[in-house]
């Protein structure tokens, strides 16, 4: 069965510098993978999404993401951190079914000044 | 801008009361789902429905009930029968049912909470 795996429940980073939330997925063939966003009370933004070709992805708000199929990873990246980053990011993978979504227990953002 | 509404955004539900929640979309998608959320556990689909008057059961559907009459409305009851119901609530809706690299559209949710 499909799964993900955010390892990281929170983490903490300062203002300005570089972030990079971990992935890992348990998938048989090429996954259909996205990183969403969620801010408090609200509901979750897609920031990126890969579906094959480069294995380097740009999403939105600046942020990246790498796939590495040898590693099961899709690992979340940021240069430089905003402290309107503050949120909780999903990691997710597409089901083989072909209508369901699978998403991480998540990874909270704390930007500390 | 199209988008999709829950509401309430916050509803309190009695011992022994039924509540509905509601989910409206103006995106013209096919499939809609629901989720509910709680801390640490990430999201747990409930029910999902691929069509109008078709649905089915996600990984924890017991205690709750689904209708798809309209294409745009896809409401969550939540039952007596749902011993934990405190939780927050998400609804979400894809384009269409087939493709699974489509990613989801998401509601602001509900927080549904007993008295």
């Amino acid at each position: 069965a499909q799964s993900v795996t955010q390892p990281d429940i929170h983490i903490t980073v300062s203002e300005g510098a570089s972030l990079e939330l971990r992935c890992n997925y348990s998938y048989g063939a090429t996954p259909y993978l996205f990183w969403y966003v969620q801010s408090p009370g609200q509901g979750l933004q897609l920031l990126l999404k890969y579906f094959s070709g480069d294995t380097l992805v740009q999403g939105i708000k600046g942020f990246e993401a790498e796939f590495k199929r040898s590693q099961s990873s899709f690992n979340l990246r940021k240069p430089s951190v905003h402290w309107s980053d503050a949120a909780e990011y999903f990691c997710a993978v597409g089901d083989t079914g072909g209508f369901k979504t699978i998403f991480g227990a998540g990874t909270r953002l704390f930007v500390k000044a | 801008d199209g988008g999709i509404t829950q509401s309430p955004k916050y509803l309190f539900r009695k011992e022994g009361q039924n509540v509905t929640l509601s989910c409206e979309q103006n995106l013209n998608h096919d499939a809609m789902y629901w989720y509910r959320q709680d801390p640490g556990q990430g999201l747990r689909l409930i029910y999902y429905s691929q069509i109008v008057n078709d649905f089915q059961k996600g990984d924890i559907a017991e205690g709750y009930s689904v209708s798809r009459e309209k294409k745009e409305s896809f409401p969550l009851t939540v039952t007596s029968a749902q011993k934990n119901p405190t939780a927050f609530y998400l609804c979400a809706s894809t384009p269409s049912a087939q493709g699974r690299g489509q990613p989801q559209h998401f509601g602001d949710g509900t927080r549904l909470s007993i008295l």
